[in-house]
């Protein structure tokens, strides 16, 4: 069965990081291409960032370029997004997906200034 | 900055078909913008039906599918059921920027 299942949301300060982790099971990771994507509360979604398989190719959304950080560990079978200088706009529900096809269920940041 | 539009709501009857499109802001969308649609409702993450323009995933319901239409990606459901009520996402891929970019949604209400 396949799941991806984002953790590390919580709430934050204006100006502070934090890290999401999505672990994924059930389909080889390391070929996957896999997205964040997030979507602020009653609104519509946004993507964030992209990677490839062995991690060489990343590419970010200008709203988040320069602040947010996609990585992978295929050892472990884990996506990451670190976050750093947090801002009231980028409270949101995070979610996974690989390739845009398979979604995890989500990691809500809330970030108060 | 790219934007990506789709009608913000639509009404269909049960039975019936509609036709939800997505339209890019540089021109015509081509098969190179590789569309995706996907649906959400409430409370629940997105569920992808179509990708690249066309291609249905195995778990798509065979009343859903994907084409070009005029310059625009489309989304056509025939024989529209009840638990279609959902809001309907797009996505084109812009290869020189190296950047997805969604549409606002369409709100599909079955009525």
């Amino acid at each position: 069965e396949v799941q991806l299942v984002e953790s590390g949301g919580g709430l934050v300060q204006s100006g502070e990081s934090l890290r999401l982790s999505c672990a994924v099971s059930g389909f080889t990771f390391s070929n996957s291409w896999m997205h964040w994507v997030r979507q602020t509360p009653g609104k519509g979604l946004t993507w964030i960032s992209y990677i490839n398989g062995d991690g060489s190719i990343t590419s970010y959304a200008d709203s988040v370029k320069g602040r947010f950080t996609i990585s992978r560990d295929n050892a472990k079978n884990t996506l990451y997004l670190q976050m750093n200088s947090l801002r009231a706009e980028d409270t949101a529900v995070y979610y996974c997906a690989n390739s845009l096809a398979l979604w995890g269920h989500g990691a809500l940041v809330t970030v108060s200034s | 900055q790219t934007v990506v539009t789709q009608e913000p709501s639509l009404t269909v009857s049960p039975g019936g078909t509609v036709t939800l499109t997505c339209t890019s802001s540089t021109g015509a969308v081509t098969s190179g913008y590789s569309a995706i649609w996907l649906q959400q409702k409430p409370g629940q993450p997105p569920r992808a039906l179509i990708h690249s323009t066309n291609n249905k995933h195995t778990w798509t319901p065979a009343r859903f599918s994907g084409s070009l239409l005029g310059g625009k990606a489309a989304l056509t459901l025939s024989g529209v059921q009840p638990e279609d009520e959902a809001d309907y996402y797009c996505m084109l891929y812009y290869s020189a920027a190296q950047v997805w970019v969604f549409g606002g949604g369409t709100k599909l209400t079955v009525l």
